[in-house]
């Protein structure tokens, strides 16, 4: 698709239930990030996809949260026995990678541009 | 672990007019990414201007411009001939270069302008 895309666009959901939250990055991106955005605050990392494989999980809050990137495209974050303080819009982002080498001749990532999604907006009741 | 504030929680500004927001942010790292990013009342975050911190120039993209100083950590943004599609939420964010790839993000700038 031309950007990234979140389905669905709101959940209202029960305390205690289970929701998934699925987010399609830009054909070809090869990371994928999920941030959570609580009300007046800014978004706040949460996972980090490189392919298929978790790169980075640290900001994960608990073991409630958990995504998965099975084919290295769209992914799925899934949140077991919600709280009410999981409310939040929940934004994804994909990115391409390329490496650059510094001037002290090292390589790293450049900072290729983060596309956002439309996030969804998570209520628990 | 690298932090970003932004110290006001809201700005207004005429119409045609210039705005700058403040960013400041602390790291212990030499090679990092700025940016700042906007985002409208329909959520999708929209980079505005980005920074490579080994730049000594501070960057310009069309009515927006930053003025960055390293030693201070401070990284401003300056939009001149303000538009009413201006008016929106504005993040500045934090990526280093060589390890965590995820953004940190300061707690927002609601820009407001007046007609």
């Amino acid at each position: 698709g031309a950007g990234v895309s979140q389905t669905p666009s709101n959940k209202v959901t029960e305390k205690g239930k289970y929701v998934e939250l699925r987010c399609d990055p830009i054909s070809g991106h090869t990371a994928l990030y999920w941030y959570r955005q609580s009300l007046g605050q800014g978004p706040e990392f949460l996972i980090y996809f490189q392919g298929t494989g978790a790169a980075d999980d640290s900001g994960l809050p608990n073991d409630r949260f958990f995504a998965v990137r099975p084919e290295g495209s769209v992914s799925t974050l899934k949140i077991q026995r919600t709280e009410r303080g999981d409310s939040a819009v929940y934004l994804c982002a994909s990115s391409s990678i390329l490496l650059r080498t510094t001037l002290m001749g090292r390589t790293s990532g450049t900072a290729n541009e983060q596309f956002f999604g439309p996030g969804t907006r998570l209520t628990v009741l | 672990a690298q932090t970003v504030t932004q110290s006001q929680p809201e700005m207004s500004v005429q119409e045609a007019e210039t705005v700058t927001l403040s960013c400041t942010y602390d790291t212990s790292e030499s090679d990092y990414y700025l940016f700042w990013y906007k985002q409208p009342p329909s959520r999708q975050m929209i980079l505005v201007i980005r920074q490579e911190a080994y730049k000594q120039q501070n960057a310009t993209e069309n009515r927006f411009s930053v003025n960055f100083q390293k030693a201070a950590k401070s990284f401003s943004l300056k939009i001149s001939d303000s538009q009413l599609g201006d008016a929106a939420m504005y993040f500045c964010a934090y990526r280093s270069a060589m390890g965590r790839r995820a953004l940190t993000f300061g707690s927002g700038t609601r820009l407001q302008v007046q007609p």
